[in-house]
């Protein structure tokens, strides 16, 4: 089944305990992206990847990283999360790297930070 | 920087009856698509329309149909027909066409408007 997974979906941490989000797509995806979701904000772009090893910052970068060493994968790393990334984070791709209109989302991450 | 604006945070609606969203967004862009997500308690977003703007007829897809308007920066969608399982958050997103200086692919998103079917 085409998909894109993520895990884990849920997460309680403390602060500054660093914590990785994985993101998988087996649908041979050129784009890739990262969004949070926060009440009254909608999502908002923390990263994307137009291919492997080629990232760049969306709107909300400050406090994630991320890699893209294989194709199929875009993980989110928080080295030092803090309770203002408490939020609901998804994973996007699209097969179309030229102008991605068609994203697909995953399930969705809920991460507490306390 | 491109904004979007959804200006009814809630809406009831009975089943079988229609109910129509609201979406303005702010552009010096000329090529762009419009969308709009659908979110149920499951959270998982649901693309549920997608218009190009260069296109003038209106995106439908069975019971949802938009209502674009270029020129005022208006894109709403209707909702036919309501069914309790269209009972979700409706969020409306803009994305530049193509490759761009600021992002690549960024949709924005709206707010969010949270439709209630109710029997």
């Amino acid at each position: 089944e085409a998909q894109v997974t993520q895990n884990p979906r849920y997460l309680i941490t403390v602060t500054g305990k660093k914590l990785t989000v994985t993101c998988s797509q087996n649908m041979n995806h050129e784009y890739m992206s990262w969004y949070r979701q926060d009440p009254g904000l909608g999502l908002r772009q923390i990263y994307y990847s137009m291919n492997v090893e080629v990232t760049d910052k969306g709107d909300v970068p400050e406090g994630y990283k991320v890699s893209r060493k294989e194709k199929r994968n875009f993980p989110l790393i928080l080295e030092s999360p803090s309770p203002n990334q408490t939020s609901l984070y998804f994973c996007a791709s699209s097969p179309h790297g030229g102008s991605p209109y068609e994203q697909y989302f995953g399930p969705g991450t809920r991460l507490t930070v306390t | 920087a491109q904004t979007v604006t959804q200006s009814q945070p809630e809406m009831s609606v009975q089943e079988a009856e229609t109910v129509t969203l609201s979406c303005t967004y702010d552009t010096s862009e000329n090529n762009y698509y419009l969308f709009w997500y659908k979110q149920p308690p499951s959270r998982q977003m649901i693309l549920v329309i997608r218009q190009e703007a260069y296109k003038q007829q209106n995106a439908t897809e069975n019971r949802f149909s938009v209502n674009f308007q270029k020129a005022a920066k208006s894109f709403s969608l209707k909702i036919s027909d309501s069914q309790l399982g269209d009972t979700a958050m409706y969020f409306c997103a803009f994305m530049k066409f193509g490759v761009t200086t600021d992002s690549w692919g960024k949709l924005q998103f709206g707010a969010g408007t949270q439709v209630v079917v109710t029997p």
